[in-house]
């Protein structure tokens, strides 16, 4: 089991450029979610998904869009990276929706705009 | 979801037994409390979870007290490796509930030798 794997691992972009950030669990989750950290900060919800063909927007959405290929996978997208974007994006999977279950982290991918 | 209230920083000997508190005064009925850390550069981990009573697995112990506005995280012989920034977080469960994870400030527990 690899849990949740997520790449790439480092990114650095110009501003107005895009990318797309992979994140897969091999946990058969239903729920998976992405959050940003920036430096000295807690972690902060983009979107989530609570189950395949599902997505919605967290705390702070603007600026990125997710696609929930299926169950495995949660990809986010920036169209035009801004510096502001520049963080530590952490992907995560739980069990259900709506319940006291635990969310499983990936390594995170450190991304930087220039 | 409630707001909790952790210490900014703390500091442990290597061996002894490493106490984090959580105060978490507006938490209702149906609000668990969770503890996650974070290991330097690493994605957060989950440690354990509870709603009233205490609670105890292979990694640490959770009281939380009869009122359920505080609790305290036990890590009964820190090592080096328990270096981390400890999350306490107050989550709901039911219908309603998003599933997100509300991290605040947490606390930066340095084991030292």
């Amino acid at each position: 089991n690899a849990g949740v794997t997520q790449t790439p691992k480092f990114q650095v972009l110009k501003t107005g450029q895009s990318m797309t950030l992979q994140c897969a669990q091999d946990m058969n989750h239903n729920s998976m979610y992405w959050y940003r950290q920036d430096p000295g900060m807690g972690l902060r919800l983009i979107y989530y998904s609570a189950s395949e063909g599902t997505t919605d927007k967290g705390e702070v959405p603007n600026g990125y869009n997710v696609s929930r290929l299926n169950k495995r996978e949660f990809s986010l997208r920036l169209e035009s990276a801004a510096p502001s974007q520049t963080s530590v994006y952490f992907c995560a999977s739980s069990e259900g929706w709506g319940l006291a279950d635990t969310q499983y982290f990936g390594p995170g991918t450190r991304l930087t705009v220039l | 979801d409630a707001k909790t209230t952790q210490p900014t920083s703390m500091d442990c000997a290597e061996g002894r037994a490493a106490n984090l508190p959580c105060n978490h005064s507006t938490i209702s009925g149906n609000e668990y409390v969770y503890w996650y850390r974070q290991i330097h550069s690493q994605g957060p981990q989950y440690i354990i979870h509870g709603l009233k009573n205490n609670e105890t697995n292979e990694m640490a112990s959770l009281i939380i007290t009869e009122d359920r506005k505080s609790s305290t995280l036990i890590l009964p012989h820190a090592t080096l490796r328990d270096t981390a920034v400890y999350y306490c977080i107050v989550r709901a469960r039911g219908s309603s509930n998003t599933g997100k994870l509300i991290f605040g400030q947490g606390t930066t527990l340095q084991v030292k030798p």
